[in-house]
Formats: C-alpha cells, sequence, structure tokens
C-alpha cells in the first residue's frame, strides 16, 4: 500500500540559507500534519492543513511557512536557517473518517 | 491540551508480555487515547487507539479503565522489533483532524 512520501530524504544547508521540504500524502487523503523533532527530542507540532487551507498551527517559527496544494501535497518553506533548525521533520496525512495518522519516514536537515 | 504521564524507560525480555501504562487523569469525555511508538530513525507508527471498552488488534491490546484515568499498552510477546519509544497522546475528536500532541514517551528496550 502507498505510504506517505516524503523528499528529499536528507538535506544539508548553511546557515541563512532557504529549504524546501515536500510531502506527498496517503492517496485520498486530505489532511497534512508536520512534526519537528530536534536531537534526542519528541516530536513537536508545526503547522497542519485540511483541504488546502490551514487547519492548526503550533510552534512554527515565523520564518517557516507551509501550504497544501491542490493534489493535496504539502511543502514546507524554511528560510534564514539557523543551526537550531537541525532536526528530523515529519509529514502525516489522515482523512476525516479515519482515526490513524500515518506518518513519512522524514526528513533529516542539518544546518551547518 | 491534556497531558499524559509515562514512565521514561521500561526494560523487557524477548518473548515476555509487556504491560505499558498511562496516567491521564485530567482526560475529558470526547478524548480518545491513542498509542504510537517510533522506531529508531522511523517516523511514527499508529498501535491502538480506544475509547472505553478494552481493544485489541494484531499489534497490542488496550486496556482502560473504567474511569478513564489510566490505561495500560499490552505487547503480548514482545520482540526485538518492538525496542521503540512509545507514546500515550488523547486525541479529542470533536475537533475534526485534530492533531496529536506527544509527550515524552516510554523507551522500551528489549532484552534478547
Amino acid at each position: 500500500a502507498a505510504g506517505v512520501i516524503q523528499s528529499p530524504r536528507h538535506l544539508i544547508k548553511e546557515k541563512r540559507e532557504t529549504a524546501t521540504l515536500k510531502c506527498y500524502p496517503i492517496p485520498r487523503h486530505d489532511t497534512v500534519y508536520w512534526y519537528q523533532q530536534g536531537p534526542g527530542q519528541d516530536p513537536q507540532f508545526l503547522i497542519s492543513f485540511y483541504e488546502k487551507m490551514q487547519s492548526d498551527k503550533g510552534s512554527i517559527p515565523d520564518r517557516f511557512s507551509a501550504q497544501q496544494f491542490s493534489d493535496y501535497h504539502s511543502e514546507l518553506n524554511m528560510s534564514s536557517l539557523e543551526l537550531g533548525d537541525s532536526a528530523l521533520y515529519f509529514c502525516a496525512s489522515t482523512d476525516r473518517a479515519n482515526e490513524k495518522l500515518f506518518f513519512g519516514s522524514g526528513t533529516q536537515l542539518s544546518v551547518l | 491540551d491534556a497531558k499524559t504521564t509515562q514512565p521514561n524507560s521500561m526494560e523487557s525480555n524477548e518473548e515476555e508480555p509487556v504491560h505499558l501504562p498511562c496516567n491521564h487523569s485530567t482526560i475529558s469525555g470526547t478524548d480518545y487515547i491513542h498509542w504510537y511508538r517510533q522506531l529508531p530513525s522511523q517516523g511514527p507508527e499508529y498501535v491502538i487507539h480506544g475509547l472505553t471498552s478494552n481493544v485489541n488488534n494484531r499489534m497490542a491490546s488496550l486496556a482502560i479503565a473504567e474511569d478513564r484515568k489510566s490505561s495500560t499498552l499490552i505487547l503480548h510477546r514482545a520482540t526485538l522489533r518492538d525496542a521503540a519509544v512509545y507514546y500515550c497522546i488523547l486525541r479529542d475528536r470533536n475537533f475534526g483532524n485534530e492533531k496529536l500532541t506527544f509527550g515524552t514517551g516510554t523507551r522500551l528496550t528489549i532484552i534478547p
């Protein structure tokens, strides 16, 4: 069965650069969530989208923005990267009929 | 957000049952109890969820106290592949696609 696809799998950037992370949800899933997980920490909710509209917002820095497109894929745009942004970024998807969230394998972002 | 309390770590011998406790004394009537686990270098994975009655699936069982202020995830026969961080999460479905708020889970170590 198709799972949540995230790209790239690994990304290395330097301070003050920009990065774009992509998430392709499971087909027919209309809701996407983004999470950030720092080293040794628990996943922290960033932002979510339902039917291409932002549905909830967590501890997402102003330097980050995200959107969900007409094909339901989502992109997390990160600007002015800082060393502290180094983390694993997970995307999850679901639909209103589903109690479960399905997570991708994540994008490992390293800011040097 | 309603909060849960779990032991930081637990150990179990391979092929023995494991009981992972979770306290959620401030649970509301509309909160579902969800369990996810995160294997090393992977995204969180759904394990099981329930509202009031005990639940069983192919991965685990969930025992919910009568007052719903605590629950226990039961792995009937632990294998080395069950070594992971297990998260007990309350999710209010009244708000539609409510995000998962991860707390500090239980790191389960399986001893061969």
